[in-house]
């Protein structure tokens, strides 16, 4: 079946500028996952929601990210007045239920801030 | 800020050796352990979810242990072969009211052929 997507796989965007990733989870997959990865680190959590509901979002950096998942499905992690140090990979993953369960991880979206 | 800890950082085994490495977590608030695969250029992959201490799981050459007492997991590859090569990081859990993930920042694994 169809793994974690995550688009765009790729975003230049100048600083100042707002910018939207968005990760459609494994269908059924209950839990979903924001992380921010440096090169050559391991992933960095942001934030994670239980079906529509976010559920820590103790990781965000600042009240420049949000990340929303109205539905219960796709999320979108949002990022406003982008800075140069925002730039990193940003991955999503998706477990079945809950943060026991193995989760599986997107291909990322690789965001350069310019 | 939760401290998981893996050492070594990075290591060179040749092709055939057995190694292994540790994730250090702290020993309150366990909820649980997950190691991941992860080859560059590629996502993480899933190899063990823990959860009770004395676990012990396998997969093939590869199997882990967790010690929630005293916080730390080991994962041992048997045999390493090339295909080995790859960072593994280890997941901490915690039980606190959201149980946030905390990764590690991985063990850099080269199996010299």
């Amino acid at each position: 079946g169809a793994g974690v997507s995550q688009s765009p796989r790729y975003k230049v965007t100048k600083r100042g500028q707002d910018v939207a990733l968005r990760c459609d989870p494994i269908s059924g997959h209950v839990s979903l996952y924001w992380y921010r990865q440096a090169l050559g680190q391991g992933p960095e959590f942001l934030t994670y929601f239980n079906y529509e509901a976010q559920q820590d979002k103790s990781g965000l950096p600042n009240d420049r990210f949000s990340a929303e998942r109205p539905e219960g499905s796709i999320s979108t992690l949002t990022i406003q007045r982008t800075e140069q140090r925002d730039s990193a990979m940003y991955r999503c993953a998706s477990s079945l239920g809950g943060p026991q369960g193995e989760q599986y991880f997107g291909p990322g979206t690789r965001l350069t801030v310019t | 800020i939760l401290n998981v800890e893996q050492s070594p950082q990075s290591l060179h085994v040749q092709e055939g050796d057995s190694t292994n490495f540790t994730c250090s977590f702290p020993s309150s608030n366990f909820y649980a352990l997950h190691w991941y695969r992860w080859e560059t250029a590629k996502s993480p992959e899933a190899l063990f979810v823990m959860t009770l201490n004395g676990d012990e799981k396998k997969k093939g050459r590869i199997s882990a242990t967790l010690n929630t007492k005293e916080g730390y997991s080991y994962l041992y590859i048997k045999g390493s072969q090339p295909e080995d090569s790859a960072t593994y990081l280890c997941a901490f859990i915690d039980a606190g009211g959201y149980q946030k993930v905390t990764f590690g920042i991985g063990t850099k694994l080269q199996v010299i052929p």
